[in-house]
């Protein structure tokens, strides 16, 4: 599976946008980009996936470059309660794979 | 939906006993279950995959005799950390698939204290 670089930390202003990137330049032509996030000793919660258009839900929005290298996951109006560390992770479609987590990003949203 | 509950949150138990940890899929069907270990500050490390029926798979490192796993049904699976030891202590999480590349759907962890 292709691995996933992202920063270690950023920080953002409550109400602002939070964009938090993700490089995947060995992405597959088969493999997603997911998304997902935990807050602090919590189970991690699934945010969104896309294979190479953008997508977006009730949580967020996920916009991957054309040559599907490097995504951007956009929490629109972050709150506090969105403080979290991020991961972003690649998977493959159908077939088995092996999902593994990096370090992801922590976000701290602040007043 | 999608709800992945895990039992206990939280177990305090004396070096050398055993604790089992359940993880239930309430509202879907799993065909796969991840058991994942977090030490404080650090990603999550996966421990085994666990696929319902079969015997489960566990990554480099991960001793089965020590952490026996059980994928009896579609909706449950358990992990038995067995003749736990200090060491032992840590956050463990649970997920769950409807389906090979689906998204993981996890449960909220258990702390393991082992004194």
């Amino acid at each position: 599976d292709a691995k996933t670089t992202q920063p270690t930390s950023m920080d953002c202003a409550e109400g602002r946008a939070a964009n938090l990137p993700c490089n995947h330049s060995t992405i597959s032509g088969n493999e997603y980009v997911y998304w997902y996030r935990q807050i602090h000793s919590q189970g991690p919660q699934y945010i969104i996936h896309g294979l190479k258009n953008n997508e977006t839900n009730e949580m967020a929005s996920l916009i991957i470059t054309e040559d599907r290298k490097s995504s951007t996951l956009i929490l629109p109006h972050a709150t506090l309660r969105d403080t979290a560390v991020y991961y972003c992770i690649v998977e493959k479609a159908g077939g088995s794979y092996i999902p593994t987590f990096g370090r992801g990003t922590s976000l701290i949203v602040h007043p | 939906g999608a709800v992945v509950s895990q039992h206990p949150s939280w177990v305090i138990c004396k070096s050398g006993t055993s604790v089992k940890i359940e993880c239930r899929s309430l509202d879907f069907q799993a065909t796969t279950m991840f058991w994942y270990r977090q030490f404080p500050k650090q990603s999550l490390m996966l421990m085994a995959t666990s696929n319902e029926g079969s015997k489960a798979t566990y990554e480099q490192g991960v001793e089965k005799d020590k952490f026996l796993i059980n994928h009896a049904s579609l909706t449950l699976s358990t992990l038995t950390v067995t003749s736990a030891h200090p060491e032992d202590s840590s956050f463990y999480i649970c997920s769950a698939q409807t389906g090979p590349g689906s998204p993981l759907h996890f449960g909220n962890g258990t702390r393991l204290t082992v004194t």
